[in-house]
């Protein structure tokens, strides 16, 4: 399996800030990299995929960038309904496996 | 537009087979590079990709669980099946449904999810 480690795995930021995400394959998925956002008690959603491709309706203050074995989800100006979960995924191989998670809460 | 639901039991008890569906509108898995996969997720804890079955019925699942799960789909009633034996505690948790297209695979579309409790 491809393991994805994400970091940090939380971090603290106020309204404004800009964020970074990173994670980490440990092998080469080329560019088969999905963010994802998920809020407390609801289902994740897709912010970006194919590293830097935004999702239909997602805010253009999401930014990915990355190919290979590095990725980065960058927030650009921190907005109140961002503070939330964030998990990478890989969808190069079976299992699709997910990285463990960055909680953004408010500093 | 595309949406999903997954039903199935709240409770199970350790041992038991868990059956849950996932009912889908807005698409066919008819269609070429369409899939539907499963994910779990425990309480507090991050997502876990378990199966994944494509509009030719090939069908992918997650070593982790790969002897205890079979997937299918039923084209004519929109709805895909997750099954699970022998259920245990650490299976507890909200398992998730979710729309997919070749070629990048991404989960673009979630069901709302339905928790599942492995309990005595």
């Amino acid at each position: 399996d491809i393991q994805m480690t994400q970091s940090p795995s939380s971090l603290s930021a106020s309204v404004g800030d800009r964020v970074t995400i990173s994670c980490r394959a440990s092998q080469s998925i080329t560019s088969y990299l999905n963010w994802y956002q998920q809020k407390p008690g609801k289902a994740p959603e897709l912010l970006i995929y194919a590293a830097s491709t935004l999702q239909s309706g997602v805010p253009s203050r999401f930014n990915g960038s990355g190919s290979g074995t590095d990725f980065t989800l960058t927030i650009s100006s921190l907005h109140r309904e961002d503070f939330a979960t964030y998990y990478c995924q890989q969808s190069y191989n079976t299992p699709g496996m997910f990285g463990q998670g960055t909680k953004v809460d408010l500093k | 537009q595309i949406t999903l639901k997954e039903s199935g039991p709240a409770l199970v008890k350790p041992t038991q087979t868990l059956t849950l569906t996932c009912t889908f509108s807005g698409f066919s898995l008819r269609r070429s590079g369409v899939g539907v996969g499963w994910i779990r997720q425990p309480p507090g804890k991050a997502l876990e990709w378990l199966a994944l079955i494509y509009w030719d019925d090939d069908k992918w699942y997650s070593p982790s669980v790969k002897s205890r799960v079979t997937i299918t789909k039923d084209t004519s009633k929109n709805q895909v099946v997750l099954t699970m034996t022998n259920m245990d505690v650490v299976d507890t948790g909200t398992y998730y449904c979710a729309h997919t297209t070749a070629p990048w695979l991404h989960l673009d579309v979630w069901g709302q999810g339905t928790t599942v409790t492995v309990s005595s």
